[in-house]
């Protein structure tokens, strides 16, 4: 079956640090691609998201690339603030009518310290 | 516009009792999902419908666990009896019925403590 593999957590960085959070997934067709954020107390909601293959995915200076010869999806951000500590959730789907509940990775814990 | 509705927040209950969520999707959402976030891990799809009908069911352990959306509007999730193993938050996510890639919107979702 589909499954998604993110990068194990928690990850702390300095604020302004660069971000690199990887992502990859294995998939019997074609899904989109997301990422979807978890602030502490609040509760998910879609970061950003890419449709078919070389799509860029961007949102609140995040990016993602939906690589399909690689398989990854890797959220990235060029400089982190503090106010960007929360969950990450890399998530893929099939899209087009039908049956399209994500199948999510286990998360990554972002600390950013001041 | 108002969000996804779930209640109650909390719940606690001690194994082989039983539990009901209700959730209400952002109006005109004809696509309502349940999910399964055991801590730790990413949310697990239970079930999908779409209006009133089931599209995916395919992991939602039917022997104790069970959802309906009568009128294509609210829904329920019950589980009846609860295991330990249960314990976890229950996410309740709407969107559009469309035929491009959709955003699902999440609810606050409802943390189950099983004893």
């Amino acid at each position: 079956g589909d499954s998604v593999t993110q990068m194990e957590g928690p990850v702390t960085l300095s604020e302004e640090a660069f971000l690199t959070i990887n992502c990859t997934y294995t998939a019997t067709g074609y899904p989109s691609l997301f990422w979807y954020v978890q602030y502490p107390g609040e509760g998910l909601q879609l970061l950003l998201k890419a449709t078919k293959a070389d799509d860029k995915g961007s949102n609140k200076g995040f990016e993602a690339t939906y690589r399909k010869e690689t398989t990854s999806f890797h959220l990235e951000k060029g400089s982190v603030q503090v106010s960007d500590s929360a969950v990450y959730f890399c998530a893929l789907s099939y899209s087009g009518g039908g049956a399209d509940g994500l199948t999510f990775g286990k998360g990554t814990h972002l600390i950013i310290q001041p | 516009e108002a969000g996804v509705a779930q209640s109650p927040r909390y719940k606690i209950i001690e194994k082989r009792q039983s539990v009901a969520f209700w959730c209400n999707p952002i109006s005109g959402h004809a696509t309502l999902y349940w999910y399964q976030q055991i801590l730790g891990q990413g949310p697990k799809l239970l079930i999908q419908f779409q209006n009133n009908g089931v599209v995916d069911d395919s992991q939602l352990p039917k022997d104790r666990f069970s959802a309906e959306r009568l009128k294509g509007v609210d829904s329920t999730l019950k589980i009846q009896p609860a295991k330990l193993e249960d314990s976890a938050v229950y996410l309740c996510a709407s969107s559009l019925d469309t035929l491009v890639t959709i955003t699902q919107y999440f609810g606050p979702g409802t943390r189950l403590t099983v004893l």
